[in-house]
């Protein structure tokens, strides 16, 4: 069974803040992929960023960065100098079962919605 | 532009019927899949299909039925079956196993 926890169902921040989102996941796979996505107000996801187990180095996108630490299973999201676009619910994803899930399949945390106040 | 068309944005079902919300596609992606969304609570899958003519129950298919006759095209009726059908509904697809997977805009959907 996978399972995707996000512990932060609500964070509240002003302007220029830096915030970080937390992800931990569950899975009894050895290979697998983890995702970030964004839900702006209006309502459909935003794919952020894509990562397989094999690869754990930090990325980093412009004010946007992730921190994906196999040990702890977790895929941290941070967000430098948080910005007033930046507020939605942003949700994590696992999808496992590299070679038994022929459907794709995804699971989702409960996602976390992040407040940037002006 | 490539993408994922959901309709209606809005709509709003009477107690015994059916409803039907659409889900197009033109993005030559193979596989589609349909979500859930409740206030404060992540996605769950309903129902997804890998290729025409083939579809399988995902976690919550209960009151739920779709079908799959072309390949851009995936629509979800919402049966009378399904006795709390007040959500969000979101339709994604995807083209391979390991892309990501890519939304519409969703249908919100309420009891009249």
């Amino acid at each position: 069974a996978q399972k995707v926890t996000q512990a932060q169902t609500e964070i509240s921040v002003v302007e220029k803040e830096d915030v970080t989102l937390d992800c931990v996941y569950e899975t009894r796979d050895t290979t697998y992929y983890l995702f970030w996505y964004k839900q702006p107000p209006s309502g459909e996801l935003v794919f952020l960023i894509r990562r397989n187990s094999f690869d754990e180095q930090n990325e980093i996108s412009g004010r946007y960065s992730w921190n994906f630490q196999k040990s702890t299973s977790s895929f941290n999201f941070t967000i430098t100098a948080s910005q007033v676009v930046d507020s939605a619910v942003y949700f994590c994803a696992l999808r496992g079962g590299l070679y038994n899930n022929a459907g794709n399949m995804l699971t989702f945390g409960g996602g976390t919605r992040l407040m940037v106040k002006p | 532009d490539g993408g994922i068309t959901q309709s209606p944005k809005y709509l709003f079902r009477k107690e015994g019927q059916n409803v039907t919300l659409s889900c197009e596609q033109n993005l030559n992606h193979d596989a589609m899949y349909w979500y859930r969304q409740d206030p404060g609570q992540g996605l769950r899958l309903i129902y997804y299909s890998q290729i025409v003519n083939d579809f399988q129950k995902g976690d919550i298919a209960e009151g739920y039925s779709v079908s799959r006759e072309k390949k851009e095209s995936f629509p979800l009726t919402v049966t009378s079956a399904q006795k709390n059908p007040t959500a969000f509904y979101l339709c994604a697809s995807t083209r391979t196993r390991n892309q990501p997977q890519h939304f519409g805009d969703g249908t919100r959907l309420s009891i009249l």
